[in-house]
């Protein structure tokens, strides 16, 4: 079965400090990878993806996650983080070659970040 | 607008009574899903839907039940022999199926609470 670790579960932090959310995943087969963030009593939106090729993705809002096959990992970076940030964000998994379970997500805990000015 | 519609936002219900929650999306995707979301647990799996008029138990179904009947709809019910049904709803659709990507598109959520 499909596991998703996220170290994590409070990381607070001062306004334009870097941060690193962790995420690893257990998998026997490849995997698709994605990030999601939540605010306050919404639903999630998908802040980035890795598909295939290269092993650093970023989002439109600055963020970043790079795909370590042999670490298992797929931690998301930020450089310098905005009160705005403040959220949960959940990492995701999808593996292939599981019958009609493919395309199913597993998704971590979550990680609530907050930003204090 | 393209996008997932749930309702009611904020839902309560007394014990012992059957509830559902409405989830609509016009998005045309194949894939429905329902979450269950609890504080420090993130997302777990109800029920899964691939295409009309089929779905598939996720990793808690009990207690719970769904249709899909058309494309755009698949609401979920709340029964009575769920134990503790006070958590937010969530529900998705995906366009790809049979497949391993999948993104998947959330819509703003049901907050049930049961009295």
């Amino acid at each position: 079965a499909q596991s998703v670790t996220q170290l994590d579960s409070q990381v607070p932090v001062f306004e334009e400090a870097p941060v690193e959310l962790r995420c690893n995943y257990s998998s026997s087969v490849s995997v698709y990878l994605f990030w999601y963030v939540q605010y306050p009593n919404q639903g999630l939106q998908l802040l980035l993806k890795y598909l295939s090729g290269s092993t650093l993705v970023e989002s439109i809002n600055g963020f970043e996650a790079e795909f370590n096959k042999s670490q298992t990992s797929f931690h998301l970076r930020k450089p310098s983080v905005h009160i705005s940030d403040t959220a949960e964000y959940f990492c995701a998994v999808s593996e292939a070659g599981r019958g009609s379970t493919l395309g199913r997500l597993y998704f971590g805990r979550g990680t609530q970040l907050t930003v204090w000015p | 607008d393209g996008g997932i519609t749930q309702s009611p936002k904020y839902l309560f219900r007394k014990e012992g009574q059957n509830v559902t929650l409405s989830c609509e999306q016009n998005l045309n995707h194949d894939a429905m899903y329902w979450y269950r979301q609890d504080p420090g647990q993130g997302l777990r799996l109800i029920y899964y839907s691939q295409i009309v008029n089929d779905f598939q138990k996720g990793d808690i179904a009990e207690g719970y039940s769904v249709s899909r009947e058309k494309k755009e709809s698949f609401p979920l019910t709340v029964t009575s022999a769920q134990k503790n049904p006070t958590a937010f709803y969530l529900c998705a659709s995906g366009s790809e199926v049979g497949r391993a990507y999948n993104e998947q598109f959330f819509g703003p959520g049901t907050r049930l609470t049961v009295l």
